[in-house]
């Protein structure tokens, strides 16, 4: 099976910009989970989705936000971007059907620089 | 996170040598997350521990969970530079599929 993908790898932008990042789980996972890495404050939980519904969500502001789609690809999108929200961003598959206690498989991440 | 410390920060290590890191939590633990990071790339999963007591091995790679599942130890044994990168432990505090995690432990092996 193929693994977690994300797109894209890298990205550049500007303050007050938006953006969107994408997720393509394991085959058969119907549950995307978002997190924020960056070096000060460690690796932090966004939010949940599965089949197409937030389950469960982080402590982060409103300009974050996402989507599932019927396919159970995911995609996250920051408005009003802000240079702290410059981190790499990790999403995880997982073939969980009740919530917890099914391993999540990461992806690659995507690395969101804001200038 | 607060709710889980993981020790040390850093870690370098003779090539050979064993070593172990630990994960200590402020409340029990539903499950327990080892993962694997090279810098800035994603997490590789290595292994998930559920019940107290629990030990399972992976390579050179063991991982505990005590018997009051508060506190886990990753050892690895006979250290390889492969071994090198970041590891982090996360918990599962059954708040569905939202995983805390601690931050993390750069290993280094030195040849």
């Amino acid at each position: 099976k193929a693994g977690v993908t994300q797109t894209p790898r890298y990205l550049i932008k500007t303050r007050g910009q938006q953006v969107t990042l994408s997720c393509s789980p394991i085959s058969g996972h119907r549950s995307v989970s978002w997190y924020q890495q960056t070096p000060g404050q460690g690796l932090q939980f966004l939010f949940e989705y599965f089949s197409e519904t937030q389950r469960n969500k982080g402590n982060f502001p409103g300009r974050f936000s996402g989507r599932q789609f019927s396919n159970s690809r995911s995609e996250m999108n920051v408005s009003t971007l802000e240079l702290g929200d410059s981190a790499l961003y990790l999403c995880a598959s997982s073939n969980a059907r009740t919530s917890g206690g099914e391993t999540q498989y990461f992806g690659p991440g995507t690395r969101l620089l804001v200038l | 996170s607060q709710e889980l410390e993981q020790s040390p920060q850093s870690l370098i290590v003779q090539e050979g040598k064993n070593l172990t890191i630990n994960c200590t939590s402020s409340k029990t633990l539903y499950g327990l997350y080892w993962y694997k990071q090279k810098y800035g790339e994603g997490l590789i999963f290595l292994m998930m521990l559920q019940k107290g007591g629990e030990e399972k091995s992976h390579e050179k790679i063991t991982a505990k969970l005590d018997e009051k599942k508060q506190q886990s130890s990753l050892h690895i044994t006979a250290s390889q530079p492969s071994h090198a990168g970041i590891y982090l432990c996360g918990a599962d505090y059954s708040s569905a599929s939202k995983i805390i995690f601690g931050s993390g432990t750069r290993l280094s092996i030195r040849p």
